[in-house]
């Protein structure tokens, strides 16, 4: 059975910390891993990796990929009360099949 | 904005009520998805539609009733629910490609059945 397992449940750290989420997955079709950031309601892309090794950078924000150990991680530098959310980890194991971690609630202190 | 849009954003219905939830993406995108997020577990996929075609369910219970009628618009029809049926719902949409996809989430409606 396919499955993603995000790591750690929830995470709390003071502003300027650097913290790092963490997912592993088993899927029989993978395809891509997705990182995606949930705050109230809809979760708002982040990245989108299928290669090993290469990392992807937005901003504080970077991640990648590990097909061979079958994990990605996403790291959050210099946090900020604003990166506050729930971030959730996605497999595409197959067209239009995506699982899901149960993602990982991060909660920034000023 | 995402480019996909939900409503209602709320509802409170009965468990004799007949309710619908409806999405509309303006992507262009031609693959429409129904998720329910309940508390502390992961996102579940309910239903798949490509160019209009329900290509999954997930089983899901027949209460439950997807429509696509094109590709910009996605109904989910809800007749006799359960309470453990509250949950927020989400619509996503992706461009259908031979590759890999990225999904876009609308704001969810935020359903509890009493």
């Amino acid at each position: 059975e396919d499955k993603v397992v995000q790591s750690p449940l929830s995470l709390v750290v003071h502003e300027g910390d650097t913290v790092t989420l963490n997912c592993s997955y088993e899927v029989t079709n993978f395809r891509s891993l997705l990182w995606y950031k949930q705050e109230k309601k809809a979760p708002t892309f982040l990245f989108m990796l299928t290669s090993s090794g290469i990392e992807k950078k937005s901003g504080r924000l970077s991640s990648i990929l590990d097909k061979k150990e079958l994990f990605s991680i996403l790291n959050i530098t210099a946090t900020q009360t604003g990166d506050s959310a729930v971030y959730l980890c996605a497999v595409e194991g197959g067209t239009y099949k995506y699982i899901f971690g149960t993602g990982t609630r991060l909660k920034v202190l000023a | 904005e995402t480019g996909v849009t939900q409503t209602p954003r709320h509802l409170v219905m009965g468990m004799t009520n007949k309710k619908s939830l409806k999405c509309e993406q303006h992507l262009g995108h031609n693959a429409m998805y129904w998720y329910k997020q309940s508390a502390k577990k992961p996102l579940e996929l309910m239903f798949v539609y490509n160019f209009k075609e329900q290509t999954e369910n997930n089983s899901v219970p027949s209460r439950f009733s997807p429509e696509c009628p094109n590709s910009s618009h996605l109904f989910l029809h809800l007749h006799t629910l359960q309470p453990e049926d509250s949950a927020l719902y989400l619509c996503a949409s992706s461009q259908q490609s031979s590759g890999t996809d990225t999904q876009y989430f609308g704001p969810g409606t935020r359903l509890t059945v009493l």
